[in-house]
């Protein structure tokens, strides 16, 4: 059974880098049919997608994120990476790593980190 | 404000149904699929429906999907306190390049 767990730093300083990691453990992140991606949740607010990555390195990032987003796969770990630099209290949410089917739905969640932007 | 434009709350009594629309444009819901979402308070988004009116294993019928050329709409039937979540529709965005979500419905069961 697929399972997706975050880890990181739950408080990140306002203009520092936000990094998180997303270990697969019951699959594999070289699966040629799917997409991982990140996705988050501020508090009181709806989903918002991150971005997406493919085993081979392709990636989708939102475009309104797109120039503080970094996400990686690390396959010889299995792991799913993100980064977000300069960040603000407005990054303040809870992260979600998942996988998605390609043109399908975001089947597969892990259980979530919350991570708090403050001095 | 969201790309896809979905009502910000519904409600209906138990045993009763109830629809969510998902409103967007020819770029998103026009050209690709659509999948929804629930959101319990303090849980990880489940998926309820993929491909516009699919059911992953373990969902029951009792969730439903369609679409029609822009929009999308989710039901439920025979409602249950346990179905008390917040719903979120998703799907590409061929313009954007990205996935876009619906910000979201709270649906009371009364």
């Amino acid at each position: 059974q697929l399972q997706l767990q975050e880890s990181g730093p739950g408080l990140v300083k306002p203009s520092e880098t936000l990094s998180l990691t997303c270990t697969v453990s019951g699959g594999s992140v070289s699966s040629v049919s799917y997409y991982w991606g990140w996705i988050r949740q501020p508090p009181g607010k709806g989903l918002e997608w991150i971005g997406s990555i493919y085993y081979s390195g392709n990636t989708y990032y939102n475009v309104s994120l797109k120039s503080r987003v970094t996400i990686s796969v690390d396959t010889s770990k299995n792991q799913v990476s993100l980064k977000l630099s300069s960040v603000t209290a407005a990054d303040t949410a809870v992260y979600y790593c998942a996988r998605v089917e390609v043109g399908s739905g975001w089947l597969n969640w892990g259980q979530g980190t919350r991570v708090s932007v403050s001095a | 404000q969201s790309v896809l434009t979905q009502p910000p709350s519904v409600s209906a009594a138990p045993g009763q149904k109830v629809t969510v629309s998902c409103s967007g444009s020819i770029s998103n819901i026009g050209n690709n699929y659509v999948s929804w979402y629930q959101v319990l308070p303090g849980t990880a988004p489940k998926l309820l429906i993929y491909d516009n009116n699919k059911r992953p294993s373990g969902i029951p019928d009792r969730f439903s999907g369609s679409k029609s050329g822009t929009s999308a709409t989710l039901g439920i039937t025979g409602l249950q306190t346990g179905d008390e979540a917040d719903y979120y529709c998703g799907t590409w965005d061929d313009s954007l390049r990205g996935w876009v979500f619906g910000g979201g419905t709270k649906l009371t069961v009364l």
